[in-house]
């Protein structure tokens, strides 16, 4: 089982419609990846937060999106507005964060599956 | 911008044939690959990691490592049917947080 939980499994919204999603790292984990995964294809990166701190984010998330992480056991990531195109799977995953994080092995939760209709 | 390129897009091997997939990448700076398997778009389980140029084996898994040629290979030793799945190279520089995915490789284990 994976060591990254994320709630909900399923979410169904309507166009123009708030989504919320949540993610609960591994437990000692500092650092928390998204990504996004449409149709079974690559995943493509949303936002880093290390300590809690957004780090590095695509331009979509910083027009579109909310992510916070509120605490070192939670974060959560919204869409404001929801549009078809964003209907996909949100993977959430995280690292020990130290040492050079790109060093570091993620692991990733089952993911919140989005469906916008 | 790193690209990472995943070949072939698909591959059905007998069970117990030796099944190999390859990933190249466009940063030669880049330090940190890994290999991944998705099963039916659920969450992602780490196969290896390597750091460095040359092999490096974790069970049935082999990565093989070159960097002057920008390439990255995944070795599957005796696959069996539950192998089935949609296989993920991930690429990143030093002290980068993020990793790049390839588009993956769908492979499938034949009985």
């Amino acid at each position: 089982d994976a060591a990254v939980t994320q709630k909900p499994r399923y979410l169904i919204k309507m166009k123009g419609q708030e989504a919320e999603m949540k993610c609960i790292p591994e437990k000692g984990h500092t650092a928390v990846f998204w990504y996004q995964q449409k149709q079974s294809k690559e995943l493509k990166f949303l936002i880093y937060f290390q300590n809690q701190q957004p780090l590095d984010q695509i331009d979509m998330v910083k027009e579109r999106f909310s992510a916070v992480c509120p605490s070192s056991s939670l974060c959560s990531l919204g869409i404001r507005t929801c549009e078809a195109e964003d209907s996909a799977l949100y993977l959430c995953s995280s690292s020990q964060g130290t040492g050079g994080v790109g060093a570091e092995t993620l692991y990733f939760g089952s993911g919140t599956r989005l469906t916008v209709l | 911008q790193q690209k990472v390129q995943q070949s072939p897009e698909s591959l059905t091997v007998s069970e117990g044939a030796m099944a190999s997939l390859n990933c190249t990448f466009s940063d030669g700076t880049s330090n940190n690959f890994r290999w991944y398997r998705q099963h039916s778009a659920k969450g992602l389980e780490v196969l290896v990691s390597i750091f460095s140029d040359g092999e490096k084996e974790e069970g049935r898994f082999t990565a093989h490592l070159n960097r002057a040629n920008l390439h990255v290979s995944l070795h599957i030793r005796e696959p069996q049917p539950s192998d089935s799945a949609v296989y993920l190279c991930a690429v990143s520089g030093y002290n980068q947080g993020k990793l790049i995915f390839g588009q993956g490789t769908k492979l499938s284990i034949k009985p």
